[in-house]
C-alpha cells in the first residue's frame, strides 16, 4: 500500500516549456486535489476532482490543467510554464468521509527558469 | 472562501507546552484539521474537530470554539522532533480544505 505517489519528485523547465505531474494514489479514493505550496502562503487549492471523469477549478487554476480519467490517478499540466509556477506541488486524495483525513504525497519541486 | 491567520513563528524549550492559535472566517463550516510539516515533506495529519470542544491525542491537543471561528493546537512535553510547521485548515461543504500560512515552531534544548 503506496498510499499517494508523485511522479516526478524535481524538474526544471525553461519558460514556456510544458510538462505533466502525475499522481496516483491506491486507496480507492474519491477525491483528490493538487496544491502549490510558496513560502509564507501555506497550501492553495489549484484544482480538485470528487470522482472519476470530473475535475473542478480551487482557488488558483490559472496556467494549469488538470484530468481524471481513471479513479486513481489524478494529471496536473502546465500548457507554457512560467516563473511565476515555480513552486512545490502537492497533490492530496480521500475519501471525503467524516473525519477522514486528506493523505498528501511527497510533493514535486518544480523551478522554472 | 475561508480566511485563516495563524502566528508565524514560535519558539519553545524542550519538555515546554506551547499553543498554536488558528482564527478562521468560513462560510460552510465542515471541520478543522491540524497538520504537521516538517522542512522538505508533505504535511500528515494531527487532529480534527467539527463539534466544539477538546480533542486530545497523546501529547497534541485541538480544540474548537464554532461561534468564535477559534481553534487551537496543544503541544506537551515538547520533543526536539516537534520543531515543524503546523498547519490550521478548515474543511468547507465540498470537502475542499482551505490553509492557513502556517505556524513554525522551533524546540530549543
Amino acid at each position: 500500500n503506496a498510499g499517494v505517489t508523485q511522479t516526478p519528485k524535481f524538474r526544471v523547465l525553461k519558460t514556456g516549456q510544458s510538462m505533466t505531474l502525475l499522481c496516483a494514489q491506491d486507496m480507492n479514493h474519491e477525491y483528490m486535489y493538487w496544491y502549490r505550496q510558496d513560502p509564507g502562503m501555506g497550501l492553495r487549492l489549484i484544482h480538485y476532482s470528487v470522482g472519476e471523469g470530473t475535475t473542478a477549478k480551487g482557488e488558483v487554476p490559472d496556467g494549469y490543467n488538470v484530468s481524471r480519467l481513471k479513479k486513481q490517478n489524478f494529471l496536473l499540466g502546465l500548457e507554457s510554464a512560467a516563473p511565476s509556477q515555480t513552486s512545490v506541488y502537492f497533490c492530496a486524495s480521500s475519501s471525503g468521509e467524516g473525519s477522514e483525513t486528506q493523505y498528501f504525497g511527497p510533493g514535486t519541486r518544480l523551478l522554472v527558469l | 472562501g475561508q480566511n485563516i491567520d495563524q502566528p508565524t513563528e514560535m519558539t519553545a524549550t524542550e519538555g515546554a507546552i506551547v499553543q498554536i492559535n488558528c482564527t478562521y472566517q468560513t462560510s460552510g463550516f465542515n471541520g478543522l484539521f491540524w497538520y504537521q510539516q516538517h522542512a522538505g515533506e508533505a504535511p500528515t495529519f494531527l487532529s480534527y474537530n467539527v463539534l466544539d470542544g477538546l480533542e486530545e491525542k497523546g501529547r497534541f491537543s485541538s480544540f474548537l470554539s464554532r461561534s468564535k471561528g477559534y481553534s487551537y493546537l496543544l503541544l506537551k512535553e515538547l520533543q526536539m522532533k516537534d520543531s515543524a510547521s503546523y498547519l490550521c485548515a478548515v474543511r468547507d461543504s465540498d470537502y475542499k480544505l482551505s490553509f492557513g500560512a502556517g505556524t513554525t515552531v522551533t524546540v530549543r534544548a
